[in-house]
């Protein structure tokens, strides 16, 4: 079975500009997660959908935005980009069907603001 | 508020002997709590899990105990190899149906051949 999988791997963009990123979760998966990663805040949830829905949000401005599609890949939208939005940004995928389920990464984007 | 600690910040153990990597939690809610392996500039590896329901899950060479009382978990590898080199986070997750996840800083275990 294929694993996650994110596109781009990586990006570079300036300040003020928006950014689009993909995540295609594991075939049969239908929870997207969305984290982001940084040297001073560590790992830190975004977002999750499920069933085209947001379904929990963390603590981040609304400048951070996403969505699911109907085939479960989501995107996420990061618009008027700010230096401190420089990270690694990791989406991972569950079946969110029992209660032992787990969470599967992919190689995440990492996105320079310059 | 860190609800997820891993007070160590890094940890270096001899090939062959046994690693132990600790994890304390604050919130009472938790009820799922994961180990993940990172290299740098890679998505995090899930290697083994344990629910509240347990104090304990094997795995191979990993083994997660949990303390509930204590709110602390901890991992052990045995025996330790070279490419067992690299970040561990502990995360923990809240009732099912909440899918976010609430990671520690991680520890850096450097495996010494």
């Amino acid at each position: 079975k294929a694993g996650v999988t994110q596109t781009p791997r990586y990006l570079i963009k300036t300040r003020g500009q928006q950014v689009t990123l993909s995540c295609s979760p594991i075939s049969g998966h239908r929870s997207v997660s969305w984290y982001q990663q940084t040297p001073g805040q560590g790992l830190q949830f975004l977002f999750e959908y499920f069933s085209e829905t947001q379904r929990n949000k963390g603590n981040f401005p609304g400048r951070f935005s996403g969505r699911q599609f109907s085939n479960s890949r989501s995107e996420m939208n990061v618009s008027t980009l700010e230096l401190g939005d420089s990270a690694l940004y990791l989406c991972a995928s569950s079946s969110r069907s029992a209660q032992a389920d787990t969470q599967y990464f992919g190689p995440g984007t990492r996105l320079t603001v310059l | 508020d860190q609800q997820v600690k891993q007070n160590s910040p890094s940890l270096s153990v001899q090939e062959g002997r046994i690693s132990i990597l600790n994890c304390d939690y604050t919130n009472s809610m938790f009820d799922y709590f994961l180990w993940y392996k990172k290299y740098p500039a890679e998505g995090p590896t899930f290697l083994i899990s344990i629910s509240s329901i347990k104090d304990k899950n094997e795995d191979g060479r990993f083994t997660v105990f949990l303390n509930k009382s204590a709110k602390h978990l901890s991992l052990h590898i045995v025996p330790s190899q070279p490419g067992d080199s690299a970040v561990y986070f502990c995360a923990a997750r809240e009732n099912f149906g909440n899918e976010k996840l609430t990671f520690g800083t991680g520890t850096r275990l450097t495996i010494i051949p």
